[in-house]
This record gives C-alpha cells, structure tokens and sequence, in this order.
C-alpha cells in the first residue's frame, strides 16, 4: 500500500494560465475524490468518480474546473483560466465501494499559488 | 443544500484536561466520519458512525452519533500533545457518495 500520491505538490502559476494535477489513488480503490481546501476550512467537495465514471460534481464548481478518470485508475483535474480565488490546496482522496466507501485516504495535496 | 457545522473553531487545553468538539447537521445523515489533520499534513479517517445512538471508543477517543443522526461528538480524555490538530467531521446523505465537511475544531494542547 504505496497510498494516495499527488503530483505536482505545488504549483504557481499567473491568472489566466491552465493548470493540471494528478492523482494516483490507493490500487485496489475504486472510488476517487477531489476536494479543495483553503485556510481555516474543511475540505470542500469538487467532484467523485467511481471507476471511470464521474458520478458527482458540485454545483458550486466553476465550468473552468473539470477532471477526468480515463481508465478507472488516476485522475486528473484541469482548471483554465486560473483566477486568484483558485489558490487553495487541492486534494485527492480515494475509497473502496463495496466495503467501506466513506473510510477516504487522502493524498498530501497540492498547493496552487494563482499571482 | 446540507451543512455541517462543528463548535468550538479553537481549543486550548493543558496537556491532560478533556476536550470535546460537536459536529451538527442541519439534515439527517445516513452516517458521519471522523478526520484529523495534523499541522502542515492532510486529512486521516478516525472512524465512521451508521447506527443512531452510537458509541465507539478508540483508546482515549469516544465517538458519539447523535439519537437523530444529526449530531455527533468527540471526546478525548487526558489530552497529550500528540493529540494536537483539526479534528473534523464529515457527514453523508441517503449513502450518497460524498461527504460534506464541517470547518474543524483546532486543538492546542500545552504540555
């Protein structure tokens, strides 16, 4: 069990440039999620995958944001257009449905610094 | 849409008094989880309550899951420094997929 990596662990970047993150889940999760998290928050839900299949995505979540899970095992999650309210840590979390599908393990995130 | 919400946002305790962080739900949850996050580092499951009424222990952690499954708590019992952290609650609706976090209750523990 290698965990939950991602990739890059930061990230800056000028307003108006695109970003990508990678996620590489647990191996035998399933399920994916993306969080952003800022200071002094929790952990705020983007979006979550089963498998290659998106199956939520928030309704706060810009049309800048978008990820994908091709073949079921990492994720990416592309932002365009960055703004400075992107700043925050993204993080990914990743679980096992059936079993235990809310036990997430989450990755060490990263940070993006939108100037 | 749901929220959770966790009282105290702060708490500073000597090494060795309790503390206790409550979580509340302005909807029922099918169940809640339990993260903490140490300084600098990211969110790490505790534990996840289902049956209404629930308790679990986990050493010198006590979890509680509110009659109505719309609250919760977390108690600890002879804080150490080691217990330093946000501690958050995460709920989840209908066994929908997501979790929705509460902002977290800091602990400080001064040895």
């Amino acid at each position: 069990d290698t965990g939950v990596s991602q990739n890059p662990r930061h990230k800056i970047t000028k307003r108006g440039q695109n970003v990508t993150f990678r996620c590489d889940p647990i191996s035998e999760h399933n399920r994916l999620y993306w969080y952003r998290q800022t200071l002094g928050q929790g952990p705020e839900f983007l979006t979550y995958f089963q498998n290659e299949a998106q199956l939520e995505k928030s309704r706060l979540l810009s049309d800048r944001f978008s990820a994908e899970r091709p073949k079921g095992s990492f994720s990416t999650l592309e932002i365009q257009r960055t703004e400075q309210g992107d700043s925050a840590m993204y993080l990914c979390a990743s679980s096992r449905t059936p079993g235990s599908p809310y036990e997430q393990y989450f990755g060490p995130g990263t940070r993006l610094t939108v100037t | 849409g749901q929220q959770v919400m966790q009282i105290p946002q702060y708490q500073h305790v000597q090494e060795g008094e309790d503390f206790t962080t409550y979580c509340n739900s302005s909807t029922t949850l099918s169940n809640i989880q339990w993260y903490k996050q140490r300084p600098g580092g990211h969110p790490v499951f505790l534990i996840q309550l289902v049956k209404s009424g629930e308790v679990k222990k986990q050493k010198r952690l006590t979890f509680q899951f509110g009659e109505a499954k719309k609250n919760s708590s977390l108690h600890i019992t002879a804080t150490q420094t080691t217990d330093v952290g946000t501690y958050f609650c995460a709920g989840s609706l209908n066994n929908a997929g997501k979790s929705t976090f509460g902002d977290g209750t800091t602990l400080t523990v001064k040895p």
